[in-house]
This record gives structure tokens, sequence and C-alpha cells, in this order.
């Protein structure tokens, strides 16, 4: 079985631009989240998809990130315009349902952000 | 304050050592411990998770809870030079599925 798969894998702009990320969750996998770890700091929460519905996005620093997820199967996060602070590794991850399954959370590969 | 609290290392062991990594958490409303190993430039993946307090086991790895103390722990035995990763602990509550994690402990174990 494939697991989460994270597109590029890095990532090399300039301030002001944008970028999109990519995640394909594992198969079947109705939740869907996105962290993200800043150098030197712990991976934080972004946002959770429960299939194409944001169920929870308290995380987003700021109205700069919109992530989609349409259809309820890939996920995509935009960063518009991308700062310096944007910089780090974007972590995508996947569960199966909520309740005690949703707390087996697998993670892709991560697609490393570098704003300069 | 942090909401998990984990000695980011780095910790130098021999191989067949016992090792144990910990972490301390403040929100009693964890309920959801998990144990993640991320090798470099790789995504974490998941080793272990326990629910509420109490051991478990699996291999050469045991994941400890104790609620009444906040504090969790990892401890494998027999280590190997395959373990040498970061390893991170995360947690969540029974009302939210986001984890809160550890910055994470990077781990060498050397032939």
């Amino acid at each position: 079985e494939a697991g989460v798969t994270q597109f590029p894998s890095h990532s090399v702009i300039e301030k002001g631009q944008t970028v999109t990320l990519r995640c394909d969750p594992i198969s079947g996998h109705d939740n869907l989240y996105w962290y993200r770890r800043v150098m030197g700091k712990e991976i934080k929460f972004l946002l959770h998809f429960v299939k194409e519905s944001k169920q929870d996005e308290s995380g987003m620093p700021n109205n700069r990130f919109l992530a989609e997820r349409t259809g309820g199967t890939y996920s995509t996060l935009k960063v518009q315009p991308a700062e310096l602070e944007d910089s780090g590794v974007y972590f995508c991850a996947s569960s199966p349902h909520l309740g005690q399954g949703s707390y087996e959370q697998y993670f892709g590969p991560g697609t490393r952000l570098t704003v300069t | 304050q942090k909401e998990v609290e984990q000695d980011p290392g780095p910790l130098s062991v021999p191989e067949g050592a016992i090792v144990s990594l910990n972490c301390t958490y403040s929100n009693s409303a964890f309920q959801y411990f998990m144990w993640y190993r991320q090798y470099s430039r790789k995504g974490p993946e998941l080793l272990m998770y326990t629910y509420s307090s109490g051991n478990k086991e699996d291999g050469r790895f045991t994941a400890q809870v104790d609620k009444s103390s906040k504090y969790i722990s990892l401890f494998i035995r027999d280590s190997q030079p395959s373990d040498s990763a970061t390893y991170l602990c995360a947690m969540s509550s029974n009302t939210g599925n986001q984890f809160y994690f550890g910055t994470g402990t990077s781990l060498t174990v050397i032939p």
C-alpha cells in the first residue's frame, strides 16, 4: 500500500512569490492533516480536513495560507505571498477515520520550503 | 510554556544499551500518546501509541505513560545502529485530533 506522498520535496522561492504544496493521502483515509516544522522548533498543527471539509483550521498562521481538498482526495496548501518566516518543512498526514483510529496518523516525507 | 517538553539530546549510546527517552506535558486533557521515529530527510514514522496511562510493549520497544506525573517514556532494549534517528513524542486529547509534538531527541547508537 502506498504511503502519504508529497510534492515537491523541496521548493526554493523568493519572498513575495506563490507556492503550492500538494499532498496525496493514503487511499481511503478521510482525515488529512497539515503540519509545519520551523527550524529548531517542534512540529506544529496547521489544519485538519475530514473528506473535503475543514474540521479545524486553528493552526493556520494567517490568511496568506490557503488549504483545499477538492473531492476529498488530495490536498493543496498555497502560500501567497510567501514571507521569510514561512520557511520550514511542511508535513501532511492522513488517518483512516475519526475516533480512536484517528490517533494513528501517517506522515508523508514533507516538503522543505525555503523562502529567500 | 510549551505544551510538550522533550530533551533534544543528542543522546549517544553503545550498541546493545537500553535507551530511555522522555517527554513531559502540561495539558491534563491529553489522552493519546504517540512515539514517532524520524530518519534524516524523511517523515515521522509511527512507532507506538498508547491510550491513557499504562505500559505498552512491542518487540524491543516499551511505551509508558504516567498521567499523574504528566510524564511519558519510550524504552528501547538491545539498541541497534539502525535505531539511530530522531524520536518524537506526540499527544492528543479526546476532543481534538491535532497532535502536539515535542521537539524530538536525536539518538545515535554506536556499533
